[in-house]
């Protein structure tokens, strides 16, 4: 059973880098599949963030990938976010999530950890 | 502003049947696989339909989904009050190369 896990800190201060590790548990990261954040505003609805292959091949969505890194760690089992010069737009229950790829195209991801909500404050 | 447009919210009796709309364009719904979540509140999304159509293991023939040009649709029969929750639809935009959600539908069975 594929299982996901989020951890970070859940106060981040404004410029300052938000970083969140997820721990995957009953399946390989090294695999075919990719592994995604995505993030959720209080009251909010999903937003997509990007996602990492094994090979080192990742996708951002435009609107934050100026500020976003996704890297992933195949020794731990794990794959990690960091969000640059944070404010209090970014405050957001963020999930990661495995996510499927063909042809270029990742429409589905299938596995969800249970987020972490992640405050941006003084 | 979602790039996939959903109703913000739909109702029905128990029993009753339920559709969820969700409308994008050619570069996401109109080229790729449509995707499917229901979020109980509370909880993390969790995949409903993928493929435009397919249900994954465990997910009961109630839940349907129908995919027509660049549009897509949620259909819930024999609604439950314990289907009460947010709907999100889901695809990929080649254009932008990412992933992309609607706005989501939050369902009252009342």
């Amino acid at each position: 059973q594929v299982q996901l896990r989020e951890s970070g800190p859940g106060l981040v201060q404004p410029s300052e880098t938000l970083s969140l590790t997820c721990t995957v548990s009953g399946y390989s990261i090294s695999s075919i599949y990719y592994w995604g954040w995505i993030r959720q505003p209080p009251g909010k609805g999903l937003e997509w963030i990007g996602s990492i292959h094994r090979s080192g091949n990742t996708f951002y969505t435009p609107s934050l990938k100026s500020r976003v890194t996704i890297s992933v760690d195949m020794s731990k089992n794990q794959f990690s976010l960091k969000l640059n010069s944070v404010t209090a737009a970014d405050t957001a229950v963020y999930y990661c999530a495995r996510v499927v790829c063909s042809g270029g195209s990742c429409p589905k991801s299938d596995y969800w950890g249970q987020g972490i909500l992640v405050t941006v404050s003084s | 502003q979602s790039v996939l447009t959903q109703p913000p919210s739909v109702s029905a009796a128990p029993g009753q049947k339920v559709t969820i709309s969700c409308s994008g364009s050619s570069s996401n719904i109109g080229n790729n696989y449509v995707s499917w979540y229901q979020q109980l509140p509370g909880t993390a999304p969790k995949l409903l339909i993928y493929e435009n159509n397919e249900r994954p293991s465990g997910i009961p023939d109630r839940f349907s989904a129908s995919k027509s040009g660049t549009s897509a649709t949620l259909g819930i029969t024999g609604l439950q009050t314990g289907d009460e929750a947010d709907y999100y639809c889901g695809t990929w935009d080649s254009s932008l190369s990412a992933g992309v959600f609607g706005g989501g539908t939050k369902l009252t069975v009342l």
